[in-house]
């Protein structure tokens, strides 16, 4: 597609369970990156790839959390035995370049856990 | 921790005015970028500055860079009720350091224009 496209836009999933959040970056972008947006804490980064490889990943806040990226291409954020304040929009973006000078974002997966 | 800080938190105009947005930064910087987002939803990038630079524009929009004072601010002239949305400055990277787009949020201006 044209943008970055994520799954799903919505997802409400009860407490301790496992989620799943993929990003299908543009086509060609070596560079992607997974953000955070809550209420409490803004937007906050998460984690970076450069193809495959995750070269920082020091803002995942836990290691409930996980990603990876195949293909050098699309990613799956994981969340393992969610918890209430993990309920926040999961934006995902993605840039040509590894100076990530334009950075495109997706419209974001909200994660309601209840 | 958020980098940038932006002031005013909320801003509530009327259509045809004009809206200014400030941000402060702590650390040197690369560039500083601002973005929009409607509804809570994607970030839409609106325009970037390098820290080489001083002042940028892109059509209604003018973004001036003082490094010295570590600050940005974005213009918006002739405000249309579509611009109601919130704004944010993001910079990204070190002077000198190696810049891969971590960029590090401020919390955001809510634009409200009435038409």
């Amino acid at each position: 597609g044209a943008g970055v496209s994520q799954s799903p836009s919505n997802k409400v999933t009860e407490k301790g369970k496992d989620v799943e959040l993929r990003c299908d970056p543009i086509s060609g972008h070596t560079a992607l990156y997974w953000y955070r947006q809550s209420l409490g804490q803004g937007l906050e980064f998460l984690i970076y790839f450069q193809g495959n490889s995750a070269p920082d990943k020091s803002g995942l806040p836990s290691d409930r959390f996980s990603a990876e990226r195949t293909g050098g291409s699309v990613s799956t954020l994981t969340i393992q035995r969610t918890q209430q304040e993990d309920s926040a929009v999961y934006l995902c973006a993605s840039s040509p370049s590894v100076d990530g000078n334009t950075i495109y974002f997706g419209e974001g997966s909200w994660l309601t856990v209840v | 921790s958020q980098q940038g800080e932006e002031d005013p938190q909320a801003l509530s105009i009327q259509e045809g005015e004009n809206a200014t947005m400030n941000c402060s930064y702590k650390t040197s910087i690369n560039n500083l970028q601002w973005y929009r987002q409607n509804s809570g939803r994607g970030l839409v990038h609106l325009i970037l500055i390098r820290s080489n630079e001083r002042e940028k524009h892109s059509g209604r929009l003018r973004v001036t860079l003082d490094t010295s004072k570590k600050s940005s601010s974005l213009l918006i002239t002739a405000s249309r009720a579509a611009d109601t949305a919130s704004y944010f400055c993001a910079t990204g990277g070190n002077a000198g350091g190696t810049s891969y787009g971590k960029l590090t949020f401020g919390q955001g201006t809510i634009l409200t224009v009435h038409p």
